[in-house]
């Protein structure tokens, strides 16, 4: 299957500082990215859509001020968390589904996630 | 709005057994189904997915069926093994291309 890669895949940093995380598709075009967070012994919670070359969309209740998505190409999307706080602890992933006709019906596919912790 | 739940929410197993794990959603206008696996701080293994035409999936000693109209769909691991533990993700993906996971089901598979 296509890869997706993410990092890094563990960050821990302190309080009121950002946070980069990167997704990658390794073998194919992603013109649609996903962000989701998973808190401890909880399921996978869609953050935001990520869309290449435009602004993401951002589910209900998520800051998108808070989290920064950056989509500059076919193969990267960016989640940056700004000014950490310790609630924003958590297991962060990203998936990708391939570019165009297939992006809606298609598999997608999951990076190994990024855990990251606030002090 | 899509909500996806499933059932149990844990499972311990002898070795050997057979098992279904359940899984239900809300809306039958979906695109497909995916099921994933998930190891304790990994990301996500897809195992099998199933397009809204399709009825069932099969791949090694996993066999997944969907039932579109009833808004449901079950995993069925045969011969189980201890590394099948893990937990087991059901999704399904609607017509905005976004993926809705249910809560998981955890297994265990005891030697």
């Amino acid at each position: 299957g296509a890869v997706v890669s993410q990092h890094p895949s563990r960050v821990i940093c302190k309080s009121g500082t950002s946070v980069k995380i990167e997704c990658r598709s390794l073998d194919f075009q992603a013109t649609t990215m996903f962000w989701y967070r998973q808190f401890p012994k909880q399921s996978l919670m869609l953050m935001a859509t990520s869309n290449e070359g435009s602004k993401a969309t951002y589910e209900q209740g998520v800051e998108k001020d808070k989290f920064l998505i950056n989509h500059a190409s076919l193969t990267l999307s960016t989640l940056t968390v700004t000014s950490a706080h310790p609630e924003d602890s958590s297991f962060y992933i990203c998936s990708a589904g391939r570019a165009q006709g297939l992006a809606v019906t298609g598999e997608l596919f999951f990076g190994e996630g990024s855990r990251l912790t606030v002090l | 709005k899509q909500e996806v739940t499933q059932i149990p929410a844990a499972l311990s197993v002898p070795e050997g057994e057979n098992l279904v794990l359940n899984c239900s959603f809300t809306d039958s206008a979906i695109y497909n189904l995916q099921w994933f696996r998930q190891d304790p701080g990994k990301g996500l293994t897809s195992l099998l997915l199933i397009q809204s035409s399709q009825r069932e999936q099969t791949s090694g000693r996993l066999n997944a069926s969907l039932d579109k109209s009833s808004g449901r769909s079950t995993l069925y691991i045969a011969a189980s093994q201890p590394g099948d533990s893990a937990t087991y993700l059901c999704a399904v993906k609607g017509n905005t291309g976004k993926l809705i996971f249910g809560q998981g089901t955890t297994l265990q598979v005891k030697p």
